[in-house]
């Protein structure tokens, strides 16, 4: 079965500060979707940035980018220059690119960015 | 905002009662995704309906039930309530049949006491 391992329950960092989210999955898919969400104090979930696995290049969204590690299984999202707006949950998330495309997230990192 | 609709924002009940819950997809959307998320689970994929049809099945209850009408529009059952059914309903829609980029609702809040 695919998990998605989140071992950072909770962060803080400065405004302004990088940070980075960890996540590690396990899957024997060879083609798959990763996928980092972001739910604000809203509640709301927002997509952040997504990941083909068979693209070696790895996705950036303006402050947003990824560092994809397919033979380690890593999937860690880097926030540069983070704003307070930038406090939330974070969930990353696997999707196996088959009929059984279902997504399967992690149970998420609480980001506190600071003032 | 998503464009995805869902009702009621908030929703208490009591054990054995049964609620359903409703979600109105962005418009040209064809899949809707019901999602489950408590605090000892997680986010937790229910079901899936693509065009009316049920396309995929996660983790649903049997006492859980949702259905897709023609206008494209979402229900889930939820029946027999236990405490533990306590949680955020969520549901997104996509306009194709996988989840690629789908488009999250505000959820529905659901107190069971």
């Amino acid at each position: 079965a695919q998990t998605v391992t989140q071992s950072q329950p909770e962060m803080s960092v400065q405004e302004a500060e990088t940070v980075t989210l960890s996540c590690t999955y396990d899957t024997s898919e060879n083609n798959y979707y990763l996928f980092w969400y972001k739910q604000p104090p809203s509640r709301q979930m927002i997509l952040v940035i997504r990941q083909e696995a068979y693209k070696q290049q790895n996705a950036t969204e303006n402050r947003f980018s990824v560092n994809f590690q397919k033979a380690a299984k890593s999937f860690s999202l880097k926030i540069s220059d983070s704003q307070l707006g930038d406090t939330a949950m974070y969930f990353c998330a696997f999707m196996p690119m088959n009929r059984d495309d279902k997504i399967i997230f992690g149970k998420g990192t609480r980001l506190h960015i600071l003032p | 905002d998503s464009g995805v609709t869902q009702t009621p924002k908030h929703l208490i009940t009591a054990t054995g009662q049964r609620v359903t819950l409703r979600c109105s997809p962005r418009s040209g959307d064809l899949s809707v995704y019901w999602y489950q998320q408590s605090l000892d689970q997680g986010l937790q994929f229910l079901i899936q309906y693509y065009n009316g049809e049920e396309r995929a099945k996660g983790n649903i209850l049997e006492r859980f039930s949702a259905q897709q009408f023609p206008d494209l529009h979402s229900e889930l059952n939820l029946s027999s309530l236990e405490l533990g059914d306590s949680a955020l309903y969520f549901c997104a829609s996509s306009v194709g049949a996988a989840p690629w980029e789908q488009y999250f609702g505000p959820g529905t809040r659901l107190t069971v006491t």
